[in-house]
């Protein structure tokens, strides 16, 4: 079974510039997370999506991230403009059912992507 | 504020040592803690402990909750350089919001 794959795993661009950020999840997962790791600091989450449905959106940290996932199936992250403080690396997780709600038999279990590394110069 | 305390940050260890490491939380409507560990890229699944004093082991690594103190403890046996990596742990609750700790480096030497 393929894991979650993020794409791309490294981009470098100017402040100011646009990128976007994509999570394939794991076939048949419902539930799909962004978090953030910037330099030197513990992983942030993000944003949370029930199928096309964002349930936590929370952790955005402003309005110049914009989350996806229409169809609830890929999702995207696109940052615009980008800032210094934005480079990091950006995960994305899924799993089948919400934390907690497996009963113990493990399909709320979250599966992480391998990250994206953005870099601001 | 939620928040999930790792100690140690940094720790260096010979092979065949065993290791315990240290998550603390505090954290309004828990629901679940989870251990990773993450090598180069993404973070791999361990454990998710929702019940206290139920340890759940796999193999040499072992962990259980007290929900009471609001503390884990994950223990690695007869450590080997594999083992090498950054343990993450996070809290999740009942807003389905995630919480990591900032994670603890082992460092396994031959």
């Amino acid at each position: 079974e393929a894991g979650v794959t993020q794409f791309p795993s490294h981009s470098v661009i100017e402040k100011g510039q646009t990128v976007t950020l994509r999570c394939d999840p794991i076939s048949g997962h419902d539930n799909l997370y962004w978090y953030r790791r910037v330099m030197g600091k513990e992983i942030k989450f993000l944003l949370h999506f029930v199928k096309e449905s964002k349930q936590d959106e929370s952790g955005m940290p402003n309005n110049r991230f914009l989350a996806e996932r229409t169809g609830g199936t890929y999702s995207t992250l696109k940052v615009q403009p980008a800032e210094l403080e934005d480079s990091g690396v950006y995960f994305c997780a899924s799993s089948q059912d919400l934390p907690g709600t497996s009963g113990g038999g493990g399909t709320d279990t979250q599966y992480f992507g391998p990250g994206t590394r953005l870099t601001v110069l | 504020e939620d928040k999930v305390v790792q100690s140690p940050l940094s720790l260096v260890v010979h092979e065949g040592d065993t290791v315990t490491l240290n998550c603390s939380y505090e954290v309004t409507n828990f629901r679940s803690l989870l251990w990773y560990k993450q090598e180069k890229k993404a973070p791999t699944f361990l454990f998710m402990l929702t019940s206290s004093g139920i340890e759940k082991k796999s193999g040499r690594l072992s962990s259980i909750l007290d929900k009471k103190e609001l503390f884990s403890i994950l223990n690695i046996t007869a450590t080997q350089t594999g083992d090498s990596a950054v343990y993450l742990c996070a809290v999740n609750n009942y807003g389905q919001n995630f919480v990591f700790g900032p994670g603890t480096r082992l460092s396994v030497l031959p």
